[in-house]
């Protein structure tokens, strides 16, 4: 089955505790992208990926960190300098080269920060 | 400010009846797409239409495109309660940068969908 998982479906976390949402695609995809939602502001770019080992910082990178080390993952770090943190999160992928950059949405995982 | 502005935010219909979604936007674009989300999960993608392209058809799906007024339509046609979703459209951008495959996604527009 080809696809994105992420994992957890749920999170909880204390305050000031860094925390590592998972992101794995097997669609041989190039570009990689984290979204947070939350109620009313639809998706917000964190960060994205369009090659191993390379990435930018998306509208809200602020408090997040990435890493892209293989092709296939895009792990997400919530930081405890992140002011609100809980929220959905989404993780996408695309190919890359000419387009047309169609994002296929791994399940989310919701974080709850106390 | 979002890109992609959908309207109405919020949309109630009986099954039967056709529902019409709109996005407007600012900048120029290569492509618009609109995207589907059932409450809780991720999104999932209907359909693309490209900057050159006035209209197109899936299924029950009718998407339209007026780039001389940066806005484009999306038409469910005999809706059914299966349909209750929201529903975002999503652009990219003509000037994004080479190699750049962002899209920029609205608020969306909440779908209710009563038997």
């Amino acid at each position: 089955d080809g696809g994105i998982t992420q994992s957890p479906k749920y999170l909880f976390r204390k305050e000031g505790q860094n925390v590592t949402l998972s992101c794995e695609q097997n669609l041989n995809h190039d570009a990689m992208y984290w979204y947070r939602q939350d109620p009313g502001q639809g998706l917000r770019l964190i960060y994205y990926s369009q090659i191993v080992n390379d990435f930018q910082k998306g509208d809200i990178a602020e408090g997040y960190s990435v890493s892209r080390e293989k092709k296939e993952s895009f792990p997400l770090t919530v930081t405890s300098a992140q002011k609100n943190p809980t929220a959905f999160y989404l993780c996408a992928s695309s190919i890359g080269g000419e387009g047309p950059y169609e994002q296929y949405f791994g399940p989310g995982t919701r974080l709850t920060v106390t | 400010s979002q890109q992609g502005e959908e309207d109405p935010q919020a949309l109630s219909i009986q099954e039967g009846e056709n529902a019409t979604m709109n996005c407007s936007y600012k900048t120029s674009i290569n492509n618009l797409q609109w995207y589907r989300q059932n409450s809780g999960r991720g999104l999932v993608h209907l359909i693309l239409i490209r900057s050159n392209e006035r209209e197109k058809h899936s299924g029950r799906l009718r998407v339209t495109l007026d780039t001389s007024k940066k806005s484009s339509s999306l038409l469910i046609t005999a809706s059914r309660a299966a349909d209750t979703a929201s529903y975002f459209c999503a652009t990219h951008l003509a000037y994004s940068g080479a190699g750049s495959y962002q899209l920029t996604f609205g608020k969306g527009t909440k779908l209710s969908v009563i038997p």
